[in-house]
């Protein structure tokens, strides 16, 4: 089957950090992708992690652990403009290449 | 702004009716897959075209259809509409290339409401 948990909902403040996580059971794997999605807009791009570590972009950097089954997006330095919701997505290893999706993580950053 | 357009924007339908929703792809890529993203869900795949053939196919009825022209634009196709099929539809657009499918890229998407 597959699978991919994120938290439904998130709080954090102005400034601050935080972690969005993510964990998926699929039967192929070909990278996971992050994207951000503000309501009644479409999933823009964020991240990819096909290999195990760290990738950073600014304030926004995504870890993977393929072993684990496990990926993370930490926001640093938070904006309101940061409110919106994390979709976390699992490529498909078979010849489609289709996005996997978790339900998404609707993160509420107040002042 | 990713390239990709989709229209309409919004679309109102009865019940039982049909409906026609259509993409253009980003220059340059020769792949385009449809989601349907329900409220507060993420978004679920339907099928994917490349060069006009269906590439692969999600757990959708066959009322869900489409099709990819030449110049790579798209429609989806769904028929006997019933109240769930009320969702933003997303299209996403990529380039295929040595079996490998690159990033993909979406569309603002078309908010369909089923009444």
């Amino acid at each position: 089957g597959q699978n991919i948990d994120q938290p439904t909902e998130m709080t954090a403040t102005e400034g601050a950090i935080v972690q969005i996580n993510c964990t998926y059971q699929t039967s192929g794997f070909n990278g996971l992708f992050w994207y951000q999605q503000h309501a009644g807009e479409a999933p823009t791009f964020l991240s990819y992690n096909v290999l195990d570590g760290l990738e950073e972009k600014g304030r926004f950097s995504s870890f993977l652990s393929r072993s684990k089954g496990y990926s993370y997006l930490l926001l640093k330095e938070l904006q309101m403009k940061d409110s919106a919701s994390y979709l976390c997505a699992v490529r498909d290893l078979r010849a489609t290449g289709k996005l996997i999706f978790g339900q998404g993580t609707t993160l509420q950053v107040k002042p | 702004e990713t390239g990709v357009t989709q229209s309409p924007t919004h679309l109102i339908k009865t019940r039982g009716q049909q409906v026609t929703l259509r993409c253009s792809s980003q220059s340059g890529h020769n792949t385009v897959s449809w989601y349907q993203q329900a409220l507060g869900q993420g978004p679920q795949f339907i099928f994917q075209y490349y060069r006009e053939e269906e590439n692969g196919r999600g757990n959708f009825p066959p009322r869900f259809s489409g099709l990819q022209f030449p110049n790579y634009s798209s429609e989806l196709n769904v028929n006997a509409l019933e109240l769930d099929d009320s969702a933003l539809y997303l299209c996403a657009s990529s380039t295929r290339g040595s079996g490998i499918l690159y990033e993909q890229y979406f569309g603002p998407g078309t908010r369909l409401t089923v009444t």
